[in-house]
């Protein structure tokens, strides 16, 4: 079955305790983002990647940090988390050329004490 | 910087009445518009991607519309399963990130 699937799917964790958030896909896309979705401002884009070693910042990457070393995988990596980073994180891939449509994960929920 | 938003906020629909959810959008160049829809604690699954104002496609009770400015979800004859929050997203030419707009929180109530 095509999916994307992260981990874990609940976190509670207290403020600057390291943490990463895997995300897989098994659609051999070329293109990764992740999103975070809070009330009232909706998804809003963290990092993308398009290939393999390549990344880039989206609209509110501050905090963040990503790494893409194989095709399939993009944990999302919050080194010092803060209260502010609560929210609801969803994974999302698809082929990268063209305005194709992305598939996302079930979503992370975490919670920064 | 490309912006989207969508209206109403929310909308609750008596089963098999028939409504529309906006989507304006300002973007510099547009490569695609999607839609999605949402349930509650789920991720966005795809609905639509439309490429050109007066391009229109069909899914089921939904019918999605495009202009140079704004998009239109058409429900016909909803039934309440179609409950869902129902998101657009723009993607512009000149990059690889997209936009969402912060959604349309449906009910259809039997």
């Amino acid at each position: 079955e095509a999916q994307v699937t992260q981990n874990p799917r609940y976190l509670i964790t207290v403020t600057g305790k390291k943490l990463t958030v895997t995300c897989s896909q098994n659609m051999n896309h070329e293109y990764m983002s992740w999103y975070r979705q809070d009330p009232g401002l909706g998804l809003r884009q963290i990092y993308y990647s398009m290939n393999v070693e390549v990344t880039d910042k989206g609209d509110v990457p501050e905090g963040y940090k990503v790494s893409r070393k194989e095709k399939r995988n993009f944990p999302l990596i919050l080194e010092s988390p803060s209260p502010n980073q609560t929210s609801l994180y969803f994974c999302a891939s698809s082929l990268v050329q063209g305005p194709y449509e992305q598939y996302f994960g079930p979503g992370t929920r975490l919670t920064v004490t | 910087e490309d912006q989207v938003t969508q209206s109403p906020e929310a909308l609750r629909l008596q089963e098999g009445e028939s409504s529309s959810l906006n989507c304006s959008y300002t973007v510099s160049g547009l490569r695609g518009l999607f839609w999605y829809r949402q349930d509650p604690g789920k991720g966005p699954e795809f609905l639509f991607t439309l490429y050109s104002a007066g391009e229109e496609k069909e899914k089921e009770r939904l019918k999605a519309t495009l202009t140079k400015k704004e998009s239109f979800l058409h429900i016909t004859a909803p039934k309440p399963e179609d409950s869902a929050t129902y998101l657009c997203a723009v993607q512009d030419n000149y990059g690889q990130n997209f936009v969402f707009g912060p959604g349309t929180r449906l009910s259809v109530l039997p």
